[in-house]
């Protein structure tokens, strides 16, 4: 299976606790995004790289998220100390170019007790 | 802040009737909409892409419509199916990055 896929794809934490998701994008994709996904709404942006490089963050992404993608392949998205609000949906998607069509994953589910 | 709307919120029809969602979405800065399709337990499915004012796009029982000037797609499903059970996404495309829509959540009855 060639396409994108995201590790875990369920996760059960405690308030508090920090936990990381993995994204592997399609190999020859250059964009990666990650996108939040609650009940009722659409995908909300989160981040997004260009290679390794993180071109734009959310306003509405706190200090306790953080993602990486070194050597423009796979991401991790981090939330340290994490609060119920953060559970939801975390999608990740891969594009080859800037305004190419988006391949997502499965998705992460996270449940913050 | 760029804003997305989508119409109805959700929306039951039964096996055999047409049926079509609305995408509201800004005027300026406009670079492509897209169209995606979220089974339940799968991953969103680009439908279409479309980037030029008055844009027709078709896959099979699926067509979109795009007017770039008034700012709104419309996606048409012709004969609906179960299978086609879903919700549908539009996403705004303003050459940075995406904007999503809240969604039109599809349920087809047998």
């Amino acid at each position: 299976d060639t396409g994108v896929s995201q590790d875990p794809r369920h996760k059960i934490t405690k308030r508090g606790q920090n936990v990381t998701f993995r994204c592997d994008p399609i190999s020859e994709h250059n964009r990666l995004y990650w996108y939040r996904q609650t009940l009722g709404q659409g995908p909300e942006f989160l981040t997004y790289f260009q290679n390794e490089a993180q071109l734009e963050k959310s306003r509405l992404l706190s200090d306790r998220f953080s993602a990486e993608r070194p050597k423009g392949s796979f991401s991790t998205l981090e939330i340290q100390r994490t609060e119920q609000g953060d559970s939801a949906m975390y999608l990740c998607a891969s594009s080859f170019l800037a305004t190419g069509e988006l391949f997502f994953g499965e998705g992460s589910r996270l449940t913050v007790l | 802040i760029l804003n997305v709307e989508q119409s109805p919120q959700s929306l039951h029809v039964q096996e055999g009737d047409s049926t079509n969602f609305t995408c509201s979405f800004p005027s300026s800065n406009f670079y492509a909409l897209h169209w995606y399709r979220w089974e339940t337990a799968k991953s969103p499915e680009a439908l279409f892409v479309m980037t030029l004012n008055g844009d027709e796009k078709k896959k099979g029982r699926i067509s979109a419509t795009l007017n770039t000037k008034e700012g709104y797609s419309y996606l048409y499903i012709k004969g609906s199916q179960p299978e086609d059970s879903a919700t549908y996404l539009c996403a705004f495309d303003y050459g940075q990055n995406f904007v999503f829509g809240p969604g039109t959540r599809l349920s087809v009855l047998p």
